[in-house]
């Protein structure tokens, strides 16, 4: 089983609102990621977590708050979003070594979200 | 710092044409490369990845790649597409420095007509 889920699909919020993405995957993968991708545009990564620890932030605006609750869930909670933060929200999942960049990440279907 | 490199942006093919599809990196270390397909409402499953051996890898639905490390490039081929084909296709790499993130290429829209 190589699945990870998110919820919602779809996400519509004003600028003021407050929501959470959620991540889950049951494959005993020990590193979860947040990638963002606009439209006709790449994934680009926003934050890792390696152990349930946040390993790499690619200079996210506080806005997003990344959430790793344990090791099958990964959370992103989002407050006082932008219009141009409208996008595809995907989560992924890995293998972890230690010392090891060898591994492959199965990605979820992603979150729809429109900022309002 | 990595990067990946797709020139082709938009490819219209028939159907039993054969595809490949251009994938350059920078990146002076030893890299794991991936492809990874994305069907129109889908998500990003991934199509093959190399990470050392044989340079010629072969993946699902009869895709191959095969990595030219003198040319730092990655390619992708498949000798005859079909409508099911049509996706966008994208490039990644992950420098094998313990750094465990993926950096994607611009990605390639293919079309292939019936």
């Amino acid at each position: 089983d190589t699945e990870v889920t998110q919820t919602p699909k779809h996400l519509v919020m004003g600028m003021t609102n407050k929501k959470s993405l959620k991540c889950e995957q049951h494959m005993g993968h020990r590193a979860m990621y947040w990638y963002k991708q606009k439209a006709k545009k790449p994934p680009e990564l926003m934050f890792v977590y390696s152990y349930e620890k946040l390993s790499i932030n690619e200079s996210v605006p506080s806005r997003f708050s990344p959430e790793c609750p344990n090791s099958s869930l990964l959370n992103l909670h989002l407050h006082a979003l932008q219009p141009e933060d409208s996008a595809l929200y995907l989560c992924a999942s890995s293998h972890e070594g230690r010392g090891s960049s060898t591994d492959t990440q199965y990605f979820g279907p992603g979150t729809r979200l429109t900022v309002l | 710092a990595q990067s990946v490199s797709q020139h082709n942006h938009h490819v219209i093919l028939s159907e039993a044409a054969s595809l490949e599809l251009g994938c350059n990196y920078s990146y002076g270390g030893t890299v794991n490369l991936f492809w990874y397909v994305q069907y129109p409402g889908q998500h990003l499953q991934l199509l093959l990845k190399y990470f050392s051996g044989d340079p010629l890898v072969k993946g699902i639905k009869g895709f191959e790649a095969e990595f030219i490390k003198s040319k730092f490039s990655f390619n992708l081929r498949k000798p005859s597409v079909q409508w099911s084909d049509t996706a966008e296709y994208f490039c990644a790499v992950n420098a094998n420095t313990g750094r465990r993130a993926l950096t994607f290429g611009s990605g390639t829209r293919l079309q292939v007509q019936p």
